[in-house]
């Protein structure tokens, strides 16, 4: 079934990028990538999703390989307000239940 | 329009205990989910729905009961409750699959079993 895995943490200077990989060989073939971020305990965040091409918004910028099998998440220049936890959600084969990974510890220090 | 909405916000419970997470979305989604987040960890999938009548488990879905009479409801029931049910519990919604929209999220409910 679906599955996702990513680093369990990563340290990232401010002003730098942060490079957040995440494999996602099982996703189904018409459904998208999505990424989200939690701070504390509170309600996971919106931050980017994509199916095929890369996507840029406000916040990040999502690469996906073209066997879609894996992504990146980047956040172009990070602030100590994105240390969080960031998950990169898949589905299972059906496209019907979302599967969290594990999730990535952002650490953003100065 | 409100977006997902949960309540209670916190309950206490004591053990053998049973009560009802209810989960309320107005966006006319037809996916629907429940997760679990312990401390520390990520969330883990409870039960999700597909749409009204129609609910699956998920990956932790031992000690939890739903159902999906409408469209909008989508509430998790604690039958005799744990102290390993203490947990934050959320809700989701999406328009469904291939949708390209966001996943909506509760802001969640905090459930302390005693």
């Amino acid at each position: 079934d679906a599955k996702t895995t990513q680093p369990t943490s990563m340290d990232c200077a401010e002003g730098r990028a942060a490079n957040l990989p995440c494999n996602h060989s099982t996703i189904s073939g018409n459904e998208y990538v999505y990424w989200y971020r939690q701070i504390h305990s509170q309600g996971p965040q919106y931050i980017i999703h994509g199916l095929k091409n890369n996507e840029t918004n406000e916040m990040a910028s999502l690469i996906i390989t073209e066997d879609r099998k894996s992504s990146t998440l980047i956040l172009p220049h990070a602030t100590l307000r994105d240390t969080a936890v960031y998950y990169c959600i898949a589905t299972n084969q059906a496209g019907t239940a979302l599967i969290f990974g594990k999730g990535t510890t952002l650490s953003v220090s100065s | 329009n409100a977006g997902v909405t949960q309540t209670p916000k916190f309950r206490i419970l004591k053990i053998g205990q049973s009560m009802t997470l209810q989960c309320t979305q107005d966006m006319n989604h037809n996916y629907m989910y429940w997760y679990r987040q312990d401390p520390g960890m990520g969330l883990k999938l409870i039960y999700y729905s597909v749409g009204a009548g129609i609910t699956d488990k998920g990956e932790v879905p031992n000690g939890y009961n739903v159902s999906r009479s409408t469209t909008e409801d989508f509430p998790l029931r604690l039958e005799l409750a744990a102290p390993s049910q203490t947990s934050v519990y959320f809700c989701a919604s999406r328009p469904g699959r291939n949708s390209g929209n966001t996943i909506y999220f509760g802001e969640g409910s905090w459930l302390t079993v005693v």
